[in-house]
């Protein structure tokens, strides 16, 4: 089983529609976990961090399971502005390794 | 006002040569990282350092060596490159080892 795994997709969501992504991950110990956005020929930036209790920045909520291990984004009234790739990180406390899942892309069309 | 950034943005270069790849951060970061992302888009740590010490050294060929000047600066030395090391490289830098990083804009590297 991979460390981090995540659909590749594409999800292919009209705007104004409510999309949600999960990524499952392998070490129970893991502690600190991330989501990115990278748009084509860029850098990952920083979206948001995922606290156990959840957490929400506008649009985007960001959920922790660790019962089940995985993590989630939700996005709802999608826009066009949202079309990229979103990866997941996690990172095992005591190793200092952030480890990247593959992405999920998204396409939102008109 | 750039956060995370490198230079060169686009490398090419022939087989066998050596090159390097320079970082520099004005966050105040303890902690920067360099990782390579693959023609798939897969994104893995290569290395990292806090406070200019290396504390992840990922399976990666002896070929690349990073150095740390100070804490602002990380940069990538490849010897004899391969067909195999083109990628996109990112250097990142955090306040804490392992939260991933803000990225820089990353250098393209082809070898022909």
């Amino acid at each position: 089983r991979k460390e981090v795994e995540q659909d590749p997709g594409p999800f292919n969501v009209p705007e104004g529609a409510t999309v949600a992504f999960n990524c499952t991950y392998s070490n129970s110990a893991s502690q600190s976990f991330f989501w990115y956005r990278q748009d084509c020929r860029k850098e990952p930036k920083l979206l948001m961090s995922v606290y156990s209790s959840g957490n929400e920045d506008g649009r985007f909520t960001a959920q922790l399971n660790r019962a089940s291990q995985y993590i989630s984004l939700l996005i709802r009234d999608s826009k066009l502005s949202d079309s990229a790739t979103y990866l997941c990180v996690v990172n095992t406390g005591g190793s200092y390794i952030p480890t990247f899942g593959r992405g999920t892309s998204l396409i939102v069309h008109p | 006002d750039t956060a995370v950034s490198q230079t060169p943005k686009y490398l090419v270069t022939q087989m066998g040569n050596d090159k390097s790849i320079k970082c520099e951060q004005n966050l105040g970061h303890d902690t920067m990282y360099w990782y390579k992302q693959d023609s798939k888009k897969f994104l893995k740590i290569m290395f990292s350092y806090n406070n200019k010490e290396l504390i992840i050294n990922e399976t990666v060929p002896n070929r690349f060596s990073p150095k740390s000047p100070d804490k602002a600066h990380l940069n990538l030395h490849i010897n004899s490159l391969e067909l195999g090391d083109s990628a996109v490289y990112f250097c990142a830098s955090s306040q804490d080892p392992g939260t991933g990083g803000f990225f820089g804009p990353g250098t393209r590297l082809t070898v022909l």
